[in-house]
């Protein structure tokens, strides 16, 4: 069974750029979150799909973007790119939306650099 | 909110030693916790989860730990370090509160471990 597969895995950008990272989650599952990790701020969530449709948003701005497709598949967009953006952006699956017993299998996630 | 903190960011251990890391939460309502590994430049891997049942919890690799209610705590444990455990661990707590709150995990600082022959 084939895991979370992240695309593009490392990309590099400059500021005022956007950027579209693509996640394929594990076959089957429908719930799909991206997580942004800097040494910094460590791990933090952005927002959760289930079923095409946004049930849950972290802390971000709004040129942090996303989408849900009806394969399950997900896309994160972020417009007027900043330095600090820079980041691994993680992507993560599970078979249901609240977690319970199916926990997040996550992907090996994809490095944004920003010049 | 349901937050973790991870005493120490670094912890080192000799091979075969014990190894124990800290992880203390906080939530309003009964915890989902889990633990993940991070190896350099790759995702998080689940080593083990408690959401209901029995507190002691077996992982992969030989890792467990233990959910105790009245200490808010759910260290992770190996008994014997192996030089391939060296990575970084982190804790995390569902954020589950509602039916229709979605789904997130808040992630503790990590422990980077450290094995030493």
């Amino acid at each position: 069974k084939a895991g979370v597969t992240q695309t593009p895995r490392y990309l590099i950008k400059t500021r005022g750029q956007q950027v579209t990272l693509s996640c394929s989650p594990i076959s089957g599952h429908r719930s799909v979150s991206w997580y942004q990790q800097t040494p910094g701020q460590g791990l933090q969530f952005l927002f959760e799909y289930f079923s095409e449709t946004q049930r849950n948003k972290g802390n971000f701005p709004g040129r942090f973007s996303g989408r849900q497709f009806s394969n399950s598949r997900s896309e994160m967009n972020v417009s007027t790119l900043e330095l600090g953006d820079s980041a691994l952006y993680l992507c993560a699956s599970s078979f249901s939306p609240t977690g319970d017993n199916q926990p997040q299998h996550f992907g090996d996630g994809t490095r944004l650099s920003i010049l | 909110a349901q937050s973790v903190t991870q005493l120490g960011s670094h912890v080192s251990v000799s091979e075969g030693a014990l190894v124990l890391l800290r992880c203390n939460y906080s939530s309003s309502v009964p915890p989902y916790l889990f633990w993940y590994v991070q190896y350099p430049n790759q995702g998080l891997q689940l080593l083990l989860k408690y959401t209901t049942g029995a507190t002691l919890v077996k992982g992969i690799n030989g890792f467990e730990a233990e959910f105790k209610k009245s200490e808010t705590s759910f260290h992770l444990t190996k008994p014997s370090a192996h030089m391939s455990d060296a990575a970084e661990y982190f804790c995390a707590v569902s954020d589950h509160e509602g039916s229709n709150s979605g789904y997130a995990l808040n992630f503790g600082k990590g422990t980077s471990l450290l094995v030493t022959p």
